[in-house]
């Protein structure tokens, strides 16, 4: 099975910071990379997919980057709504894995 | 409106079973693969299971920690979704969505969620 490691596993920053978060594979995964941010109580709702693509309707500042097995995901100022745990997702292969949440909060 | 509405959850002693449904509407169900994911309480996302659809013979996707005890179905002309859940255990217990998945692009995969139905496994 393909391990996602992510980190920081739970940080906490100032509106208007950068915030970036690492998700890297254990082996290569391609371009198949898919980025979740799920509020407290709510549904997971899909931010970015492969690696890069910015889902319908998310706001401009997010982004991802990355290839092979090292992927970022990249708040470029952060807001109080952005208050969430994100997931990276691999479906290179079965099964596909998570790796386990960065809780991001407000400083 | 694309939705889906999962439905089937509930308390069941271990060793019990379970049937979780999802209702599609809103896209063409029987285009897409189709996804189970779960969620433990206070814990990450794990993905459980996959259908494929017709044209791949509906072949099907397990987790190890429940392959041979639950069986995914679909059934397009109701446009819904089945985790058939056997032999159920403690650590089954999980809020259970389904997920639009892969439809010959990755533009709609994994991009809509059911609001989920919740399992507890316990005696």
């Amino acid at each position: 099975d393909i391990q996602m490691t992510q980190s920081p596993s739970a940080m906490s920053a100032s509106v208007g910071d950068r915030v970036t978060i690492t998700c890297r594979a254990s082996q290569g995964i391609s371009n198949y990379l898919i980025w979740f941010q799920q509020k407290p109580g709510k549904v997971p709702k899909r931010l970015i997919y492969s690696v890069s693509s910015l889902q319908s309707g998310v706001p401009s500042r997010f982004s991802g980057s990355g290839s092979g097995t090292e992927f970022t995901l990249t708040i470029s100022s952060l807001e109080p709504d952005d208050v969430a745990v994100y997931y990276c997702l691999q479906h290179s292969s079965y099964p596909l894995t998570f790796g386990g949440g960065t809780k991001v909060e407000i400083k | 409106e694309v939705q889906l509405v999962e439905s089937g959850g509930g308390l069941v002693q271990p060793g019990g079973s379970l049937r979780l449904s999802c209702a599609a509407s809103g896209f063409t169900f029987s285009d897409h693969f189709m996804d189970w994911v779960r969620q433990a309480p206070g814990k990450g996302l794990e993905w459980v299971s996959r259908i494929r659809y017709r044209s791949d013979s509906y072949s099907t996707e397990y987790a190890a920690s429940v392959k041979g005890r639950f069986t995914i179905s679909r059934d397009d002309s109701q446009n819904s979704l089945y985790l058939q859940m056997n032999s159920l255990k403690a650590e089954d217990t999980a809020v259970y969505y389904c997920a639009r998945s892969y439809s010959g692009t990755f533009m709609f995969y994994l991009d809509v969620w059911g609001k989920g139905t919740t399992v507890t496994v316990s005696s």
